[in-house]
């Protein structure tokens, strides 16, 4: 597609149990963000992936979160385990490499994950 | 570490009105500047940014931002408000240095008044 692609785009999940969010990028985008918006809140960086570098993950909020991207494309985040505080809207943004248009990111439209 | 501070949780204008949203930032080195829009339910949109060159930088919908270097600020402007904007806004900073990670404010909701 032409935008970056979330799915789930809602998640309603009880306590304890794992989810996973997905995240498509835009096309030959090389660079791939997490963030999460609480509700009130602004957006906390979560992980960073760059090409075959080795993943920012410093913004990971615990051991119950973690990442992958296969063949530099598609995303997943996993949540173990999770907590009502994990309630938030977890958006996925993509960067091209290039010159010029490579320093803006732009964003999916988020998958709403409410935990009860 | 790099940041960014949108000093007003709300900004109320009249429709017609010029607006302002503020931002400030904090980086090592030189900095990448954006401004997002979120609309209710939605993700973020971008709406301009500030690489290098001129300080008044120009985007969609009618909004420009000035780059004040001395100031490390990058407010977002309008001419005359429409209520088509009322949204939540986010000033973004990126060092252009090297670290890759791009820093948002906490938002500011501009509620803009019929």
């Amino acid at each position: 597609g032409a935008g970056v692609s979330q799915s789930p785009s809602n998640k309603v999940t009880e306590k304890g149990k794992d989810v996973e969010l997905r995240c498509d990028p835009i096309s030959g985008h090389t660079a791939l963000y997490w963030y999460r918006q609480s509700l009130g809140q602004g957006l906390e960086f979560l992980i960073y992936f760059q090409g075959n570098s080795a993943p920012d993950k410093s913004g990971l909020p615990s051991d119950r979160f973690s990442a992958e991207r296969t063949g530099g494309s598609v995303s997943t985040l996993t949540i173990q385990r999770t907590q009502q505080e994990d309630s938030a809207v977890y958006l996925c943004a993509s960067r091209s490499s290039g010159t010029g248009d490579g320093n803006t990111i732009y964003f999916g439209e988020g998958s709403w994950l409410t935990v009860v | 570490a790099q940041s960014v501070a949108q000093p007003e949780d709300q900004v109320n204008v009249a429709e017609g009105n010029p607006l302002t949203v503020k931002c400030t930032y904090s980086v090592s080195g030189n900095p990448y500047l954006f401004w997002y829009v979120q609309y209710p339910n939605r993700g973020l949109q971008f709406l301009l940014k500030y690489i290098t060159g001129d300080n008044l930088v120009k985007g969609s919908y009618g909004f420009e931002a000035e780059f004040n270097k001395s100031q490390t600020s990058f407010h977002l402007k309008k001419p005359s408000a429409l209520v088509s904007d009322s949204a939540l806004y986010f000033c973004a900073v990126r060092d252009v240095g090297g670290y890759q990670k791009v820093t948002f404010g906490i938002g500011t909701k501009l509620q803009v008044i019929p």
